[in-house]
């Protein structure tokens, strides 16, 4: 099946840092899906991309739909500690969009 | 607002037993879905649902099964516990594909299998 590639796996800045992390796949993926999982809980969606190129904010949180469709981008400006957390990238499976694939994960933590 | 419960948070299990996981939603989803999340990994998909009465497979269905008799509820069963079963479980809904609309998960189900 699809897989999708997270980097980094870890991320350990000092509060107020930017943060970049991206996520690769070698098939094109027609939505993005940037998930939070906070330690203990079940992950929470930040940000959709539906569009390439398409470059989407959620407050701190900037995500980009990578042009080849390949590929998709989520920066955080000015990090706190309640940024702490793992941060998945998701796509659809298969064309019926029913099945997300889930990427390994980038896992952040800010140090105040 | 419930949202999407699991019960139990925790459990420990026997190699050879057996256990059901519950799931309930309370937002009239159609879409339900059972992943399994190992440590230090991401989330593969087990089962979904797409409405009552209808069940399909994930990406590693095997050693479960499932039902879906309401809305409502959508149980994962665990037959013969084996120690690779050892994961999180989280089970989450969605009002329509996930590709177009929010996918709510539950706060997990904790296995350990010894």
């Amino acid at each position: 099946g699809q897989q999708l590639n997270q980097s980094p796996q870890s991320m350990f800045i000092q509060e107020g840092e930017d943060v970049s992390m991206n996520c690769t796949s070698s098939s094109i993926f027609n939505t993005w899906l940037w998930y939070k999982q906070d330690p203990g809980e079940g992950p929470v969606l930040l940000i959709a991309l539906y569009k390439a190129g398409e470059l989407t904010s959620n407050g701190r949180l900037t995500a980009q739909f990578g042009i080849t469709r390949k590929d998709s981008f989520l920066n955080i400006s000015a990090s706190i500690p309640s940024d702490v957390g793992i941060y998945f990238c998701a796509g659809p499976q298969n064309n019926a969009g029913n099945m997300l694939t889930f990427g390994g994960g980038t896992r952040l933590m800010v140090k105040p | 607002n419930a949202g999407v419960t699991q019960t139990p948070k925790f459990r420990i299990l026997k190699i050879g037993q057996s256990m059901t996981l519950q799931c309930t939603q309370d937002m009239n989803h159609n879409y339900m879905y059972w992943y399994r999340q190992d440590p230090g990994m991401g989330l593969k998909l087990i089962y979904y649902s797409v409405g009552a009465g209808i069940t399909d497979k994930g990406e590693v269905p095997n050693g479960y099964n499932v039902s879906r008799s309401t809305t409502e509820d959508f149980p994962l069963r665990l037959e013969l516990a084996a120690p690779s079963q050892t994961s999180v479980y989280f089970c989450a809904s969605s009002a329509d594909r996930v590709g177009y609309r929010t996918q709510y998960f539950g706060p997990g189900t904790r296995l350990l299998v010894l």
